[in-house]
Order: structure tokens, then C-alpha cells, then sequence
């Protein structure tokens, strides 16, 4: 089965503590996967990707995300976290299945302390 | 530099009542997706659009019609409207169809049916 899970529905950093938000994925094909930001009242802002090659992928609002086929893992992660990162976070995988789709997880959270 | 645009943002409806939601994209994208929102579920596709001319249905496309109006628009209607259909609802597009298309995202429609 197709399914994208991120196990915390919540996580609260402090600022400027590290981040990693966990993903995992099932695809039975070469995943292609991806992390979008959901600010509140906001759509979804492409945070980076993942197609092939090097295995560390930089995005943008200095995020990164690792994948690790052997856990069927891709974690996002940041150095020092900002108040203005607070926000959902998605993971999602590029899908087919009698059309192209993102399949998402449920999101994650993040919440920020000053 | 508006990419996807969605009218209205928010709308209250009564059961039984039709609405369409409209969707425009000015990036000259092939592709185009009807996503709803739903608390702890992430992101369900509705109905997609690999190119104008022509629909398919997604994962929950219950209740739902939609029209590829041209290659701009995509819109989404609710026939009959039932409080199930309460949510977020997204409209996307992506230069073309496949799994490895990142998607780009509207605001959204908050829908609410009484």
C-alpha cells in the first residue's frame, strides 16, 4: 500500500534548538518525495525534494532532509530553528495510481518557544 | 507573480445548496488538482487534470464535479452540498503530470456547511 506517515502530530522547539521531523514512506517504486510548510491560513510552499543522487537534499529557509532507503526514511532537519517556523510541516510522496498525485502524511505540528 | 489563485476564501453554505470553487494559474501548467483538508488526514485528492480537455477522478471524488475550463482554470462544484463536505480545499497545479511534478498550491477555500 501507498501511505506516508509522520509519527508526531506535534513537536515544540525551542528557538534556536535543532529540528528533525520524521517521515516515513511506503512506495513499491523509485519514491519520489518532497516536504512542503503550511503557515497558518496559508496554501503549501515547496520546501525541497528528492528525485535521485545525493542522498542530503538542501531546500529552502535553510531546511534539509536526509533519505535513507534502507529505513524508507526522510527526515527533515535544521541547525537553529526561527519563531517564523512555526507551522505545519508535510511530507509527501509523488504517486500513480490511475492518476498522478501527491500522496501526503497527516502533518506535523511545530511549534516554537521564544 | 500571483501563480495559483482561488475565489472565494471563505464560503458558508447550507446543506443542499451548490457552490463551484474557482481556480486559476498563471503559470502556463499543463497539470491541475482539487485537494480537500481535513483535521490529522493531510491532503486527499478530489479530481486532477493532466491537461485541458481532460479530467479524472482522485481518492475521494464523492460529491464532486469538476471543468477544465481551459488552461488557466479548473474549477470544483458541489452539487448538493452535506456537512461531510466541510474543509480546506486546495487547488494545485504542476507543469505537467508525473510522480516526480512538484506541485504549487492556492491559498485555499474555507468551506463550511451548515
Amino acid at each position: 500500500a501507498q501511505s506516508v506517515t509522520q509519527p508526531d502530530i506535534h513537536i515544540t522547539v525551542s528557538e534556536g534548538a535543532s529540528l528533525e521531523l520524521r517521515c516515513n514512506y511506503s512506495y513499491g517504486a523509485t519514491p519520489y518525495l518532497f516536504w512542503y510548510v503550511q503557515s497558518p491560513g496559508q496554501g503549501l510552499q515547496l520546501l525541497l525534494k528528492y528525485f535521485s543522487g545525493d542522498t542530503l537534499v538542501q531546500g529552502i529557509k535553510g531546511f534539509e532532509a536526509e533519505f535513507k532507503r534502507s529505513q524508507s526514511s526522510f527526515n527533515l532537519r535544521k541547525p537553529s530553528v526561527h519563531w517564523s517556523d512555526a507551522a505545519e510541516y508535510f511530507c509527501a510522496v509523488g504517486a500513480w495510481d490511475s492518476s498522478y498525485k501527491l500522496i501526503f502524511g497527516s502533518g506535523t505540528r511545530l511549534l516554537v518557544r521564544p | 507573480n500571483a501563480g495559483v489563485t482561488q475565489t472565494p476564501k471563505f464560503q458558508v453554505l447550507k446543506t443542499g445548496q451548490s457552490m463551484t470553487l474557482q481556480c486559476a494559474q498563471d503559470m502556463n501548467h499543463n497539470s491541475m488538482y482539487w485537494y480537500r483538508q481535513d483535521p490529522g488526514m493531510g491532503l486527499r485528492l478530489i479530481y486532477y487534470s493532466a491537461s485541458e480537455g481532460t479530467t479524472d477522478k482522485g481518492e475521494v471524488p464523492n460529491g464532486y464535479n469538476v471543468s477544465r475550463l481551459n488552461k488557466r482554470e479548473f474549477s470544483l462544484r458541489l452539487e448538493s452540498a452535506a456537512p461531510s463536505q466541510t474543509s480546506v480545499y486546495f487547488c494545485a497545479s504542476s507543469e505537467k503530470g508525473g510522480r516526480n511534478q512538484p506541485q504549487h498550491f492556492g491559498d485555499g477555500t474555507r468551506l463550511s456547511i451548515l
